[in-house]
């Protein structure tokens, strides 16, 4: 079955490090995103990225760094400028272009849970 | 610039009642409008969502929602919730035109209770 893995589940990250999370699809999916989630505060998004070898941020893009070099894979790596990184990690993803084809809602994979220890 | 608002953080209500959840947005331009549902430490679930036509929407779960175009609102109904519905629902919209960047409401706590 087609779907978005997000990978590890819980990840737990020292002071002053940099961890990556790990986001691939398979449903030929052109656009990708990242969201961050905190309590009360909904989803904001971090970066997206509508093809391959190019991305943009979002409004929460501090501290953080994506790259897309493959159309299935869009890691997202937490830096160690990002001063409060606990929270739970979305990745999306969804057709890309414009019109109705392009609106039938995101993919979404099943979340890290990243701490700082 | 879009916004969406949840005015409502938890929504208490017992089995086999009706429920109603409010989601307001704003835009100067229109919307395509989506409900989403998201259990304990999972992704989220697309419920519905309206892109045109018919202003009354039906989606999984027993849910529908109706678009207002007057009142800005897009409301989740269910006539008669269970305990399996208690989950974390988000209000979502997406210009039209624009692109696929989907904005989020604050999200809305649905508890069910015996």
């Amino acid at each position: 079955d087609g779907g978005i893995t997000q990978s590890p589940k819980y990840l737990f990250r020292k002071e002053g490090q940099n961890v990556t999370l790990s986001c691939e699809q398979n449903l030929n999916h052109d656009a990708m995103y990242w969201y961050r989630q905190d309590p009360g505060q909904g989803l904001r998004l971090i970066y997206y990225s509508q093809i391959v070898n190019d991305f943009q941020k979002g409004d929460i893009a501090e501290g953080y760094s994506v790259s897309r070099e493959k159309k299935e894979s869009f890691p997202l790596t937490v830096t160690s400028a990002q001063k409060n990184p606990t929270a739970f990690y979305l990745c999306a993803s969804s057709l890309s272009g414009t019109g109705v084809r392009s609106n039938y809602g995101y993919t979404f994979g099943s979340g890290t849970r990243l701490t700082v220890v | 610039a879009q916004s969406v608002t949840q005015l409502d953080s938890q929504v208490p209500v017992f089995e086999e009642a009706p429920v109603e959840l409010r989601c307001n947005y704003s835009s100067s331009v229109s919307v395509y409008l989506f409900w989403y549902v998201q259990y304990p430490n999972q992704g989220l679930q697309l419920l519905l969502k309206y892109l045109s036509g018919s202003t009354l929407v039906k989606g999984i779960n027993g849910f529908e929602a109706e678009f207002n175009k007057s009142q800005t609102s897009f409301h989740l109904r269910k006539p008669s919730v269970h305990i399996s519905d208690t989950a974390e629902y988000f209000c979502a919209v997406i210009l039209t035109g624009g692109g696929n960047k989907l904005t989020f409401g604050t999200g809305t706590q649905l508890k069910v209770e015996l």
